[in-house]
């Protein structure tokens, strides 16, 4: 069956260390996949996108990595700060395509 | 300039009532989308259209009718409400890749 799984349990870091969250997705051949930020009592906002052909994508202190043999994408904040503290989600577009596929999230709080 | 607007934030009601929630895009996409998440966060996809076209169902009960007056609009009608519609309905849209949400509607069944 398909899936698409991220770590359920919360992240805590200490401020200034680098956080990586895990996208694993089974039975699915994205294009590419995205991440996403939520903030309690708020809609999701778009962070970044990496296709398939691209193995790493960078936006000032976001990385992504996609590794399509794996079938994982790697998320990482680096020199986190408290406001970094939201829900991360990853996403994939479903065969076929309109339909964007959501994995549950991961809770990151950072520590000041 | 909101991009994805929703009414209304907040709906509290009665099990067995009819409600509605609109939503608004004015950024010219092509695409719009109704959403729900639970109590478990998990965002699940209901509906998508296209142009006014109902692309999507995913196998949503028809207590639940979408409608799109024209693209800039999808509004969700639900009637008989039941104590599992409780959630957050999050509208979207895109262009293309990147979907863009609305701030949800937290809707509580009682």
């Amino acid at each position: 069956s398909q899936k698409i799984e991220q770590n359920s349990e919360a992240l805590n870091i200490q401020e200034g260390k680098t956080a990586t969250l895990t996208c694993n997705y089974t039975n699915y051949s994205p294009a590419y996949l995205q991440w996403y930020r939520q903030d309690p009592g708020r809609g999701p906002v778009f962070l970044l996108l990496i296709r398939e052909n691209e193995k790493e994508k960078r936006k000032e202190r976001l990385k992504v990595t996609f590794d399509t043999t794996l079938k994982q994408s790697l998320f990482h904040i680096t020199a986190s700060q408290p406001a970094d503290s939201a829900t991360y989600l990853c996403a994939l577009e479903d065969t076929g395509g309109f339909k964007t596929i959501f994995g549950a999230g991961t809770r990151l709080f950072v520590k000041a | 300039d909101t991009a994805v607007s929703q009414t209304p934030k907040y709906l509290v009601t009665q099990m067995g009532n009819d409600k509605s929630i609109k939503c608004e895009q004015n950024l010219g996409h092509d695409t719009m989308y109704w959403y729900k998440q639970d109590s478990k966060k998990f965002l699940k996809i209901m509906f998508s259209y296209n142009n006014k076209e109902l692309i999507i169902n995913e196998t949503v009960p028809n207590r639940f009718s979408p409608k799109s007056p024209d693209k800039a609009h999808l509004n969700l009608h639900i009637n008989s409400l039941e104590l599992g519609d409780s959630a957050v309905y999050f509208c979207a849209s895109t262009l293309g890749e990147t979907q863009y949400f609305g701030p949800g509607t937290r809707l509580l069944v009682l």
